[in-house]
């Protein structure tokens, strides 16, 4: 079946630490999304990429760093300049970059700082 | 600069009672709309979608909703709601891709309770 893989569904994080939450699609879709969810604020937007070896920054970029190597692949970082990390993180594809395509979820990570 | 308000934040139903959510949003020019839906500890699920066309569109699970331009609303309905819908509901506004990848703008969503 297509779809969207995130891992791990949780992780744990000290302080100070790097973490990279994983993001594979074989829908072969072209555009890719990463999306911070916290409680009674929606989705934001951290990071999109139109295709391979591309990306834009979002709403929210700051503390977060991503990459596009392969299509089927876009990996998110959260450092440790992210002040506030505890979050639920979303990933998502959509056929073309066009907000009028329709956004594939992935069931998400939950991120914890301790 | 597209956005999207969901005035209830949260809304209480009876099972077999009918359900509106509420949607309005800003934006430019002719808008793409959408309704997702999501369970707890889950990702987000399309339910319907509005690019064109009739006003009333149908999604699954037995939900639509009608975009109503001239009140900037795109509100969804269930005649009669099952005790699995409960769940978080979010309306997303986007547009057409213009050389650079347009993007979704979500609303803070509508937490749905359904009671026996």
């Amino acid at each position: 079946d297509g779809g969207i893989t995130q891992s791990p569904k949780y992780l744990f994080r000290k302080e100070g630490q790097n973490v990279t939450l994983s993001c594979e699609q074989n829908l072969n879709h072209d555009a890719m999304y990463w999306y911070r969810q916290d409680p009674g604020q929606g989705l934001r937007l951290i990071y999109y990429s139109q295709i391979v070896n591309d990306f834009q920054k979002g709403d929210i970029a700051e503390g977060y760093s991503v990459s596009r190597e392969k299509k089927e692949s876009f990996p998110l970082t959260v450092t440790s300049a992210q002040k506030n990390p505890t979050a639920f993180y979303l990933c998502a594809s959509s056929l073309y970059p066009s907000g009028g395509n329709e956004q594939f979820f992935g069931p998400g990570t939950r991120l914890t700082v301790l | 600069a597209q956005s999207v308000t969901q005035p209830d934040i949260h809304i209480t139903v009876s099972e077999g009672a009918s359900l509106e959510l509420r949607c309005n949003y800003s934006y430019g020019a002719t808008p793409y709309l959408f309704w997702y839906v999501q369970s707890p500890g889950q990702g987000l699920q399309l339910l319907l979608k509005y690019f064109s066309g009739d006003t009333l569109v149908q999604g699954i699970k037995g939900f639509e909703a009608e975009f109503k331009r001239s009140q900037s609303s795109f509100n969804l309905r269930k005649p009669s709601v099952h005790w699995s819908d409960a769940a978080e509901y979010f309306c997303a506004v986007g547009g057409e891709y213009t050389g650079t990848a347009s993007k979704l703008t979500f609303g803070t969503g509508t937490r749905l309770q359904v009671t026996l």
